[in-house]
């Protein structure tokens, strides 16, 4: 079965900190994509950062990155610089024919 | 460019009432997709279209819940009856081709059944 799980119900971190969202990921397939999307409250889900399996180097966007394992199924999200907009439920996905999410960190930053 | 939409944003109905939800993709978005989101968990896929073609609606309760795109660009999703179990957030979400491609969602209709 293809499984995310996302071990952090909640995390909470200081404005301008820098806070690491954990995210573990089960596949037999060899070729997927990985995602972070930020769900706001009472607002719609945005994509944060897309990475491909096949690529080595970590993304980056902005102040976002992970650091992916894939012999580890292992794709973390870091956020440097915390703002209060930061302030979110963030989900891990992947795919290969479907779009699989884990259950969600909320993550709460504070002034 | 506009973002997904979707109406209502909020539906309340009570338990064997029938409802519909409507979704407008990314103008040029082939592949659409229907997600439920109960409350603490993430969003789980119910059907995906490419174009007004049904490809996985192997999670869609056939019993209760139909879905149409009819002219491969809205679509809307019924339930009738409803259940209490229902409850849940609707989300549209929609992407330019199908397969690892990037889905982008709607803002979602929140549902509650009573």
């Amino acid at each position: 079965a293809q499984t995310v799980t996302q071990s952090q119900p909640e995390m909470s971190v200081q404005e301008a900190e820098t806070v690491t969202l954990s995210c573990t990921y089960d596949t037999s397939e060899n070729n997927y994509y990985l995602f972070w999307y930020k769900q706001p409250p009472s607002r719609q889900m945005i994509l944060v950062i897309r990475q491909e399996a096949y690529k080595q180097q970590n993304a980056t966007e902005n102040r976002f990155s992970v650091n992916f394992q894939k012999a580890a199924k292992s794709f973390s999200l870091k956020i440097s610089d915390s703002q209060l907009g930061d302030t979110a439920m963030y989900f891990c996905a992947f795919i290969t024919d479907k779009l699989i999410f884990g259950t969600g960190t909320r993550l709460q930053v504070f002034p | 460019e506009a973002g997904v939409a979707q109406s209502p944003r909020y539906k309340i109905i009570e338990k064997r009432q029938s409802v519909a939800f409507w979704c407008n993709p990314i103008s040029g978005h082939a592949t659409l997709y229907w997600y439920q989101q109960i409350l603490g968990q993430g969003p789980k896929l119910l059907i995906q279209f490419q174009n007004n073609g049904v490809v996985d609606d192997s999670q869609l309760p056939k019993d209760r819940f139909s879905a149409e795109r009819l002219k491969g660009v809205d679509s809307t999703l019924k339930i009738q009856p409803a259940k209490l179990e229902d409850s849940a957030v609707y989300l549209c979400a929609s992407s330019h081709d199908p397969g690892m491609e990037t889905q982008y969602f709607g803002p979602g209709t929140r549902l509650l059944v009573l």
